[in-house]
């Protein structure tokens, strides 16, 4: 069946180092949406990429998805200690939703 | 306030008795969605709803079942719970189409303990 894999599980940086995290499907997607969990939270949305090669932008956050419509990025230019969460790719084909396993985002201050 | 809201938020149980998690949103969604999270698996999906009388399966549907009578009920039912469903669940719904694409809107989870 259709798999999402996201990399790295997990990432510690020193507060203003960048971060970047990575999702590829196995399948072509009709659009990949990010999400952000805090600690004791509940996922939160961040965005939604639609077309092949999009790119956009939120303040430091950068989201990217790939000309093929199956890999997607996410950069986060000089962390601050409210970035700290965990970070999802969802990979939608049809009705389902498949979320990637995250990766858990630590900043030292 | 929009939300969706689950209940309970926290629930110890044995295993084989009958238990149903609700969920409500207020937002007039079409689309309402179940998932669990496990550590290192991410947010796997057990069942989705495009609307009202309309269900499908997830990734992982086996020994669960769901419900959509009403559009801002989508109740979620173990009907012999088993340890390894102790997890934590969310309630999710989104309205496809607006400007924001398929955003999901998540409960505040619930966790589930079966010993």
């Amino acid at each position: 069946g259709q798999q999402v894999m996201q990399i790295p599980q997990y990432q510690h940086v020193q507060e203003g180092e960048d971060f970047t995290t990575y999702c590829n499907s196995s399948t072509t997607l009709s659009n990949i949406q990010w999400y952000k969990q805090r600690p004791g939270g509940h996922p939160v949305f961040l965005i939604q990429l639609v077309k092949s090669g999009e790119v956009k932008k939120q303040k430091r956050l950068t989201f990217q998805f790939g000309e093929a419509k199956k890999n997607s990025s996410l950069h986060i230019t000089a962390t601050q200690t409210t970035d700290v969460g965990t970070y999802f790719c969802a990979g939608q084909n049809t009705g389902k939703l498949i979320f990637g396993q995250g990766t858990t985002l630590q900043v030292k201050p | 306030e929009a939300q969706v809201t689950q209940n309970p938020r926290y629930l110890i149980t044995v295993t084989g008795k009958k238990l149903t998690v609700t969920c409500s949103q207020n937002m007039n969604h079409e689309y309402m969605s179940w998932y669990r999270q496990d550590p290192g698996l991410g947010l796997r999906q057990i069942y989705y709803s495009m609307n009202v009388e309309v269900t499908d399966k997830g990734d992982v549907p086996e020994g669960y079942k769901v419900s959509r009578k009403e559009k801002r009920n989508f109740p979620l039912i173990l009907e012999s719970p088993s340890p390894n469903q102790t997890s934590l669940y969310f309630c999710a719904s989104s309205l496809p189409g607006r400007e924001r694409g398929n955003e999901q809107f998540f409960g505040p989870g619930t966790r589930l303990t079966v010993l």
